[in-house]
């Protein structure tokens, strides 16, 4: 069965630079979620996407900006790269936005 | 606000023995998901089981099962006849009925299996 892509599935940035992580949700899956899980510590949503609209918001930093598109995969934008960025970025998908959420493999960011 | 507190950080487990995870959430909603998340290794999220509120049988994933208990505001997990595979972190998630709502997670248990 297909299931979420993530990609780059690793990046590395320097200080105030900039990143950009796509995901491609499951097919017919509408809801994407965005996830930030710092080391040593549980995911914290950050920002969900229904039908190409942006549905919920977490305590995602101002630097960073995320959309979905047309074919519902949605891209994560960070700007102004920080040390405190590096960690694992989920991204999770769900059809209607119901029931359980299936994530990705992740993409991990190192911000050096 | 929605809070998922799980109080063992780590726990250990012989193989072919039973363990139980403890998670406890706090919530004013009566309409909710609770689910188990295993997370390998690999990082890798896994659903292992999944919980509606409004479901007063508790539910069984093979050798997963969960002990749930709203009044209570309980929700563990029970891994029966323990393998070498099931270490890994497992996270206790509490979801709103409302669509599209995200989830809260536990701090997370690490479960480590001996042979």
């Amino acid at each position: 069965a297909a299931g979420v892509i993530q990609s780059p599935r690793h990046l590395i940035k320097e200080k105030r630079e900039t990143a950009t992580l796509k995901c491609y949700p499951i097919p017919r899956h509408d809801t994407v979620y965005w996830y930030q899980q710092g080391p040593g510590q549980d995911p914290q949503f950050l920002i969900s996407f229904y039908e190409k609209m942006q549905s919920d918001k977490g305590s995602i930093p101002d630097r960073f900006s995320a959309q979905q598109f047309s074919d519902y995969h949605s891209e994560l934008n960070m700007s102004s790269l920080e040390l405190g960025d590096s960690a694992l970025y989920y991204c999770a998908s769900s059809p209607g936005g119901v029931g359980e959420q299936y994530f990705g493999p992740g993409t991990r960011l190192t911000v050096t | 606000a929605q809070t998922v507190t799980q109080s063992q950080p780590e726990m250990s487990v012989q193989e072919a023995e039973t363990v139980t995870l403890s998670c406890t959430y706090d919530t004013s909603e009566s309409d909710y998901y609770l689910f188990w998340y295993k997370q390998p290794p690999s990082r890798q999220m896994i659903l292992v089981i999944r919980q509606e509120a409004y479901k007063q049988q508790n539910a069984t994933e093979n050798r997963f099962s969960v002990n749930f208990q709203k009044a209570a505001k309980s929700f563990s997990l029970k891994i029966s006849d323990s393998q070498l595979g099931d270490a890994a972190m497992y996270f206790c998630a509490y979801r709103s009925a409302r669509n599209t709502d995200k989830l809260i997670f536990g701090t997370g248990t690490r479960l480590q299996v001996f042979p």
